[in-house]
């Protein structure tokens, strides 16, 4: 039974250039959130989805960033246009419904805009 | 609007030491408290949460008490391992329909043998 899978673990890119972060819930989970991780702060929420529905995206930045969540395949979280302050670690997680107690964090995605 | 606070890492002791890791909160009502563990390299795992006041949590050796009055949740464990190196978060969530984590900035714990 695996976890929630997050990939590409590392991923790297020039200003200017988009980048697409994906991530698989555990099976039998509908409900997906994405948290961000700045360098030497706590995670902060950014948006919550069920499949096909977006549910909550008041922690999402207003221009730039997007998510998905379609009815086959993983979420995508897509930062269009990168800047260096998007470097941060963005982590997903996943649960089976709305009680959140039973969030599963996936290992995260460690972006570097250079 | 609601926050958490931990206090600031590294906390560096040696194995078999007693470790208490500072969390209060500032929330409107009753939130329910949790504290995550971050392994390097890896997620966030839930280590142990409490839901209403004087409640605790505990799980692997680690505990925390909700104290309403004092607003705290602070995580206790007597003796550490070096397997216990780790982040440590301490985060709130309002209990009323779907409500996002708000988490502390993380505690860094160091371990040495």
């Amino acid at each position: 039974n695996a976890g929630v899978m997050q990939n590409p673990r590392h991923l790297v890119r020039r200003r200017g250039q988009e980048a697409r972060l994906r991530c698989s819930p555990m099976k039998g989970h509908s409900h997906v959130y994405w948290y961000r991780q700045l360098p030497e702060e706590g995670l902060k929420f950014m948006v919550y989805l069920q499949k096909e529905n977006i549910i909550d995206e008041s922690g999402m930045p207003k221009e730039r960033f997007s998510a998905e969540f379609p009815k086959e395949g993983p979420s995508i979280l897509r930062i269009q246009q990168v800047v260096r302050g998007d470097s941060a670690a963005y982590f997903c997680a996943s649960s089976p419904g709305t009680d959140n107690y039973g969030y599963t964090f996936g290992s995260g995605t460690r972006l570097t805009v250079v | 609007g609601d926050s958490v606070t931990q206090m600031e890492g590294p906390v560096t002791l040696s194995e078999e030491a007693f470790l208490t890791i500072n969390c209060t909160y500032t929330a409107t009502g009753y939130p329910s408290l949790f504290w995550y563990v971050q392994y390097p390299g890896e997620g966030l795992q839930l280590l142990l949460k409490a839901t209403k006041a004087d409640d605790k949590g505990s799980n692997k050796g680690f505990e925390a008490t909700y104290r309403k009055e004092t607003t705290s949740f602070h995580l206790e464990k007597g003796s550490v391992q070096v397997s216990d190196s780790a982040v440590y978060f301490c985060a709130l969530r309002r209990n009323t329909g779907f409500q996002k984590l708000v988490f502390g900035t993380g505690t860094r714990l160091l371990v040495s043998p």
